[in-house]
């Protein structure tokens, strides 16, 4: 068990309140990430980071901002959320995989469900 | 196109069956390979790498045609608690490093 906690699990929102999903971890992980998953699509990534106040942009990271004032704490912050950010978001950190080299193995918590009307 | 592409299902299956899915890659800088599984309403979780000789784990078998930029699973006697979807994830590294996921390939075990 990684010990990855999300919060909160589910959400609803209206069309322009800003919203922040936490992910904590107890490990002391240098590598986590944010994810969302929708119908059709693999999960995306929306921007991960490498360590406290080290953060980079993932492929879908419009719309989206993070945060890592702790090794522990990733925050997701949609500033304004819109009904295209309607998603199940998944945290996750990383560990190197045996035999594939360079290669990280994600452990993803138990997702946050955000629905914005 | 997508860099990674799955057949969605769902696959219908009876207990005890063998069942397969494949999953194609488009970039050749592709590295590694992972095949992850989530059930209903819950997050991935890793199932298997995939190695380059193919590889074995209880019941399930993956395989790496690099040539035709293919991975499969194999999956033996099929159980009820099989039923899920099933991940297909590479690793590529050109100018960046990044893990890609297909859109998965849904699996039904039926009684």
């Amino acid at each position: 068990d990684a010990g990855i906690t999300q919060s909160p699990r589910h959400k609803v929102t209206e069309t322009g309140t800003p919203v922040t999903l936490r992910c904590h971890q107890t490990e002391n992980h240098r590598y986590m990430y944010w994810y969302r998953q929708d119908p059709g699509h693999g999960l995306r990534l929306i921007h991960y980071s490498y360590g406290v106040k080290d953060t980079d942009k993932g492929e879908v990271s419009d719309g989206y901002s993070v945060s890592r004032s702790k090794t522990e704490d990733f925050l997701l912050t949609l500033e304004s959320a819109t009904s295209s950010q309607t998603s199940v978001y998944f945290c996750a950190i990383s560990v190197k995989g045996r035999g594939n080299s360079g290669a990280n193995v994600l452990t993803f918590g138990a997702g946050s469900r955000l629905t914005v009307l | 196109r997508k860099e990674v592409e799955q057949d969605p299902g769902p696959f219908n299956v009876p207990e005890g069956a063998t069942v397969a899915f494949n999953c194609t890659y488009s970039n050749s800088a592709s590295q590694s390979f992972f095949w992850y599984r989530q059930d209903c309403r819950k997050e991935p979780k890793l199932l298997m790498s995939v190695y380059s000789s193919g590889n074995e784990d209880g019941r399930f078998t993956a395989q790496l045609n690099r040539a035709s930029q293919y991975i499969s699973l194999l999956i033996r006697d099929s159980k009820l608690s099989d039923s899920a979807t099933y991940l297909c994830v590479v690793y590529v590294r050109d100018s960046s490093y990044k893990l890609i996921f297909g859109s998965g390939t849904r699996l039904l075990v039926r009684p």
